[in-house]
């Protein structure tokens, strides 16, 4: 099992729409989760931290977390053609270790 | 504030050739630091760590070595460049306080 499994996309939404994006782990002591996004060409940049069970919103992201179930999701309402890009899930090893990317998902905001 | 300076931006090298990335982190002591590959259609990979001055820890085994000479200062090197060296490559520093990652401009190397 990987340690970090995102779908790879493209996942492809409206203009307004929400889209979401889903990331999985399997080190269940990780206790760091984290949103990078990515556009073509360019370096991660980080765009949302969370560390306890459930929501937590960020203007029109929410980062939601499900230790239980390993599971951990990215929304992003009132989607705009500048969030197209491609997304990095990524998660501590170990309760404070390194960052653990998964590959990413490509997200399509169409006008 | 903190900054991270990484460059070149590109870098063409002939096979055998030898690398030498650098990387710099301003406005901040002590942070641990990273080195990435993100190779085409693949994730990002750790091929480095360094918690402090001359402390390097490798995830891969690999023809690359890393150094860090200076608390903000990380390079990464080569004697002999391979054609699966070819990738973006990735700096990144984290502090004590703040979990998440933040990564340089990157650069990308193609190996010919």
């Amino acid at each position: 099992q990987k340690e970090v499994e995102q779908n790879s996309g493209p996942l492809s939404v409206p203009e307004g729409a929400i889209a979401s994006l889903n990331c999985t782990y399997s080190d269940r002591v990780s206790q760091s989760f984290f949103w990078y996004r990515q556009y073509s060409g360019k370096s991660p940049e980080l765009i949302m931290s969370i560390y306890s069970n459930g929501d937590k919103e960020d203007g029109r992201f929410t980062a939601q977390l499900n230790k239980a179930s390993q599971y951990v999701s990215l929304l992003i309402r009132d989607s705009q053609p500048s969030d197209s890009a491609t997304y990095l899930c990524a998660v501590n090893r170990g309760s404070q270790g390194n960052l653990i990317f998964g590959k990413g998902t490509k997200l399509s905001v169409k006008p | 504030s903190q900054t991270i300076h990484q460059w070149p931006a590109t870098l063409v090298q002939p096979v055998g050739s030898p690398l030498s990335l650098e990387c710099t982190v301003e406005g901040t002591s002590n942070p641990n630091l990273y080195w990435y590959r993100q190779a085409a259609g693949r994730g990002l990979q750790l091929l480095f760590y360094s918690v402090g001055i001359g402390q390097i820890s490798s995830e891969v085994p690999q023809n690359l070595s890393a150094s860090r000479p200076q608390d903000r200062q990380f390079i990464l090197s080569s004697k002999k460049l391979l054609l699966s060296d070819s990738g973006f490559y990735l700096c990144a520093w984290r502090s004590d306080r703040v979990l998440g990652y933040t990564f340089g401009s990157g650069t990308r190397l193609t190996v010919v």
